[in-house]
């Protein structure tokens, strides 16, 4: 696609509910990352996918968060059991294997748990 | 660990004023630097970026950088602001392939 394709754009869910947040990558990207923005936390860096490579899940705030890539396309992020704190907006970005330091950033899933 | 830092939260200026965003970065190893911009309730933009070669980046909309080894510094500007180019700026650096951002600046431009 022309760029990287987040949704919902939009959830609210009640606390202890389990979300999943998609990601579609730009076509030929072969590397996949997750961010989440929220206030007082600033950008953080939460998982990276790379081919066929195992990925970096470094990032990843407890147990509850996962992700996969499926047949190294298409991301999808899972919270469950959701709690208050998760509450925040998920970002989603690409990079192609020529600029690999350059990421395209989908605009983000706003995540409400009440 | 690589890492930036952003001096200034939140920055007014006046239209077709100039503004300069500060970013100082600490790196033992080679540097690579970027800014981004966010718009309300859009993703990041990729505004410009340092891998190598001239210290002065020259980036979209208008934007310039300085990359400054000696003060370790990577300071976005700008001669002219537009009330459009309000927005939160975020530097960055990255480590391989991970990216690690600063708190960001607030950009509030006014007529």
């Amino acid at each position: 696609g022309a760029g990287v394709s987040q949704s919902p754009s939009n959830k609210v869910t009640e606390k202890g509910k389990d979300v999943e947040l998609r990601c579609d990558p730009i076509s030929g990207h072969t590397a996949l990352y997750w961010y989440r923005q929220s206030l007082g936390q600033g950008l953080e860096f939460l998982i990276y996918f790379q081919g066929n490579s195992a990925p970096d899940k470094s990032g990843l705030p407890s147990d509850r968060f996962s992700a996969e890539r499926t047949g190294g396309s298409v991301s999808t992020l899972t919270i469950q059991r959701t709690q208050q704190e998760d509450s925040a907006v998920y970002l989603c970005a690409s990079s192609a294997p020529a600029e690999a330091n350059v990421l395209t950033f989908g605009a983000g899933s706003r995540l409400t748990v009440l | 660990a690589q890492s930036v830092t952003q001096l200034d939260s939140q920055v007014p200026v006046f239209e077709e004023a100039p503004v300069e965003l500060r970013c100082n970065y600490s790196s033992s190893v080679s540097v690579y630097l970027f800014w981004y911009v966010q718009y309300p309730n859009q993703g990041l933009q990729l505004l410009l970026k340092y891998l190598s070669g001239s210290t002065l980046v020259k980036g979209i909309n208008g934007f310039e950088a300085e990359f400054n080894k000696s003060q370790t510094s990577f300071h976005l500007r700008k001669p002219s602001v537009h009330i459009s180019d309000t927005a939160e700026y975020f530097c960055a650096t990255s480590n391989d392939y991970k990216l690690s951002f600063g708190a960001g600046t607030t950009v509030t431009v006014r007529a």
